[in-house]
């Protein structure tokens, strides 16, 4: 079974851009959730999607904002880029909301300049 | 507001002899804790996990402890092998939802 994939992998951009990220989760897994990772702060919570809805949401701006399609692939658009958006942006998924195993993708580095 | 703590960045063991890896917590929310183990350039992947109804949990290697009087668990790995070697983050989840609270991690490197 192939696990969760995230593209693109590697992004660079310029500070005021907006950029959007994609993850496929692991086939049947019906929860997404998104994660920020940086050096000082380790992994925060972004939010969570499961069945199309917004389930869960971490302590993020407004300009962080995600969706999830039919398929459950989920996408996660963050608008006006900020240099400290900088960061690895990982996703998981689980069969169903509340599962406490997660499988994450490898992750988008995202720069900003 | 860091809710999760591991408060060592890294820690090197030789091989063959016991790791011990500590994370605290602040919230009393929090019933289940998990442990995660990166490798560079890949997602973290699930170690091992433990109820707040068990003080200890083991699966081969690898043992979680968990004292909740003291909001502390601790993860042994015995032995280390130096496979072991990566950054290992614990997180904690209260009892409703998916929302997981991460540590910042602990950098394992096991020396042969």
């Amino acid at each position: 079974k192939a696990g969760v994939t995230q593209t693109p992998r590697y992004l660079i951009k310029t500070r005021g851009q907006q950029v959007t990220l994609s993850c496929s989760p692991i086939s049947g897994h019906r929860s997404v959730s998104w994660y920020q990772q940086t050096p000082g702060q380790g992994l925060q919570f972004l939010f969570e999607y499961f069945s199309e809805t917004q389930r869960n949401k971490g302590n993020f701006p407004g300009r962080f904002s995600g969706r999830q399609f039919s398929n459950s692939r989920s996408e996660m658009n963050v608008s006006t880029l900020e240099l400290g958006d900088s960061a690895l942006y990982l996703c998981a998924s689980s069969l169903l909301t509340g599962e406490k195993g997660q499988y994450f993708g490898p992750g988008t580095r995202l720069t900003v300049t | 507001d860091q809710q999760v703590k591991q408060n060592s960045p890294s820690l090197s063991v030789q091989e063959g002899r016991i790791s011990i890896l500590n994370c605290d917590y602040t919230n009393s929310m929090f019933d289940y804790f998990l442990w995660y183990k990166k490798y560079p350039a890949e997602g973290p992947t699930f170690l091992i996990s433990i109820s707040s109804i068990k003080d200890k949990n083991e699966d081969g290697r690898f043992t979680v402890f968990l004292n909740k009087s003291a909001k502390h668990l601790s993860l042994h790995i015995v032995p280390s092998q130096p496979g072991d070697s990566a950054v290992y983050f614990c997180a904690a989840s209260p009892n409703t939802g998916n929302q997981f609270y991460f540590g910042t991690g602990t950098s394992l490197t096991v020396i042969p």
